[in-house]
């Protein structure tokens, strides 16, 4: 199965800041990749999908990039909200599988 | 809009089987574009995907687990269900039924969970 790792672990920022998040796949997984946010106690939102497409009603302030095995999730300026982890998850390959997850704390 | 809630026990015994019916509202289970899926999450972990079935009844599941899962669909009830034998300590978890979208649009394939149950917490233990 395709392994993915996200990085950091842990994201310290402050408010108005921007976030880099990352996510490294084992082997290739084209552009077949999404963002997940998840708060305590939720489940999971999609966020980007295809590695770039945000989806309905995620804020512009969410980008995504990257193809192959290295790809980012931008959060261009944190809002109060966005506090939470997040988690890539690919879909080019069965299993489909989850990175471990960076959380994103109020610094 | 489509709304997903999972029923089922909370409490399981080791060795016996977990069984959660997912309820699907607002929506047809058999609209074609959507896997519906089951996915787990220990305690403070990441999320491990369990399986997924289409409203024909074709099946993916995780090769960790396929020994041990089942999943089924029952259309005239808008539910699908999951089963998880043997479990033990280690079945612990949330888990979550969601509705995955599967489409190719002629240039990329399409892909995500965008339907999510709250998730139950299932304990094994005796």
């Amino acid at each position: 199965e395709i392994v993915m790792t996200q990085s950091p672990a842990t994201l310290s920022v402050s408010p108005g800041e921007r976030a880099t998040l990352s996510c490294r796949a084992s082997q290739s997984v084209s552009g077949n990749l999404d963002w997940y946010q998840q708060k305590p106690g939720q489940a999971p939102r999609l966020l980007i999908y295809g590695a770039s497409t945000r989806a309905t009603g995620i804020p512009a302030r969410f980008s995504g990039s990257g193809s192959g095995t290295e790809f980012t999730l931008t959060i261009s300026s944190l809002q109060s909200e966005d506090f939470a982890i997040y988690y890539c998850q690919q879909y080019n390959n069965w299993p489909l599988t989850f990175g471990g997850g960076t959380k994103v704390e109020i610094k | 809009q489509v709304q997903l809630q999972e029923s089922g026990p909370g409490l399981v015994k080791p060795s016996q089987t977990l069984s959660l019916t997912c309820s699907v509202s607002g929506g047809s289970i058999r609209n074609g574009t959507y896997y519906w899926s089951w996915l787990r999450q220990p305690a403070g972990k990441g999320l491990e995907s369990i399986g997924r079935i289409r409203s024909s009844g074709s099946t993916n599941y995780n090769p960790s687990l396929k020994s041990r899962v089942t999943m089924s669909v029952d259309t005239s009830k808008n539910q699908f269900s999951l089963r998880l034998s043997s479990v033990t300590a280690a079945d612990t978890a949330v888990y979550y039924c969601a509705g995955e979208f599967s489409y190719y649009d002629g240039t990329n394939y399409n892909d995500g969970f965008d339907i999510w149950g709250q998730g139950t917490m299932v304990t094994v233990s005796s």
